[in-house]
Order: C-alpha cells, then structure tokens, then sequence
C-alpha cells in the first residue's frame, strides 16, 4: 500500500533554515508527481510546491515562491521541502502528498494519497 | 483569503441531504477540474472525489459532486454521524500556475 512519512519537522527560529523529508513506498515514485501542503494551526489547506515525476518542473506558491526550494531524489523515493528564511507565517503541519499524474500539475493535479504530516513552528 | 470561496460552515440532521459550494473564477474551476478533500480532526486530508464524480475505493456514493460554469458544489445525501469532517475543494489555477484551494467547510451532524 502507498506510504509517505514525513520527517525533518522541528522548533526552529525565524530566518533559520530546515529541510523536510518525505519517504516514499508502495508506488513506484519516479513515475508521478509530488506536492508540498501546508496547514496552520487552526486554518485551512494551502498548496506549497509541486516537481514532476523527473524533477524537471517545478512550481510553487507566491508565499514561499523564492524561499522554499522542492527536489526530489527518485533512487532514494524520497522528495524533500528546503526552506531558508522561514518565517512565523510558515508555521503548519507540512504534507507531502502523491500526485495521480506524472506532471503533478495543471487540470489533472489530484492529491490521490497523504503523509500524516511534519510539524514546523518558526519561533524565537 | 482563499482563492475559491466555500461556505466556513454547514449542517444537517442524519438522513438529511446536504450540500456544500466552492466559487471559484475562469481560471480555476471555469477551465479545470475540482476536486474535494475530507479531513477529520487530527488527521491528514484523503481524497473524496475527483473528476467527474469518481470515488475512490471506500468512498459511498452519497456523496456526489457537480459542477457550472466558474462554481462547483459537493452534495451529501443520507447524512451520517461519520461524515462530520471539514470539507475543501481544489482546482489547479491556470494564472497562478499553481494549486488553489477554498477555505474549507465545517460540517457538523445535529
């Protein structure tokens, strides 16, 4: 069955920087897309970052656009979240979730499976 | 302030049909597909529908989805106690070049 664990969440101090994992089994990982999605506490969902299936394309949300970097590493099945510069308003439960297409973007974007989530909270 | 807009709360009696909208505009919903999403307290999100009124494996088909123009609702027939969960719709947002979720919806099971 499909499994993503997230991992790397933690305390960290505003402007500091960390890098979110996210193990992959029971797919085959290099055939589809990858997302980042974040929820603060209380608040709703909010998308973060997409990498096609080869890591190829990438996009992100205005947010985190220019601080928050999505890679992946398909022999490892594992796709990572950097954020540098991270801020208050970047405190949230970060998911890492499969696409259903290889793209992982435009009309097809569908979260089919979730990790259970890593916690960041950006305090000083 | 979310992109697609949903209704911050709803509720019904068991047995009720309810249902639950998601606004969104021409270059979200207008020209793309929605999908919803169920999120219980505590838990991560999982797919509800996605496309034309698919259901993933598990999912029953009280819950059904439509779609016009720039809007879209999730309707819930034979309301159970089990479906009180938060509730959000998606598309992919061709200006944007990215992923647009609404606000999320609380429903409650009087």
């Amino acid at each position: 069955q499909v499994q993503l664990v997230e991992s790397g969440g933690g305390v960290v101090q505003p402007g500091r920087s960390l890098r979110l994992s996210c193990a992959a089994s029971g797919f085959t990982f290099s055939t589809y897309g990858m997302h980042w999605v974040r929820q603060a506490p209380g608040k709703g969902l909010e998308w973060v970052a997409v990498i096609s299936y080869d890591g190829s394309n990438k996009y992100y949300g205005d947010s985190v656009k220019g601080r928050f970097t999505i890679s992946r590493d398909n022999s490892k099945k594992t796709l990572y979240l950097q954020m540098n510069n991270l801020r208050a308003e970047d405190t949230a439960v970060y998911y890492c979730a499969k696409d259903s297409t290889s793209l992982g973007y435009g009309s097809g974007t569908c979260f089919d499976y979730w990790g259970q989530g890593a916690l960041v909270t950006v305090s000083s | 302030q979310s992109v697609l807009t949903q209704p911050p709360s709803a509720s019904g009696t068991p047995g009720q049909r309810v249902t639950i909208s998601c606004s969104g505009s021409s270059s979200n919903i207008g020209n793309n597909y929605v999908y919803w999403y169920q999120q219980f307290p505590g838990a991560a999100p999982k797919l509800l529908i996605y496309r034309n009124n698919q259901r993933p494996s598990g999912v029953p088909d009280r819950f059904s989805v439509s779609k016009s123009g720039t809007s879209a609702s999730l309707a819930i027939s034979g309301l159970r106690s089990e479906d009180e969960a938060d509730y959000y719709c998606a598309a992919w947002d061709d200006s944007l070049s990215g992923e647009v979720f609404g606000g999320g919806t609380k429903l409650t099971v009087l």
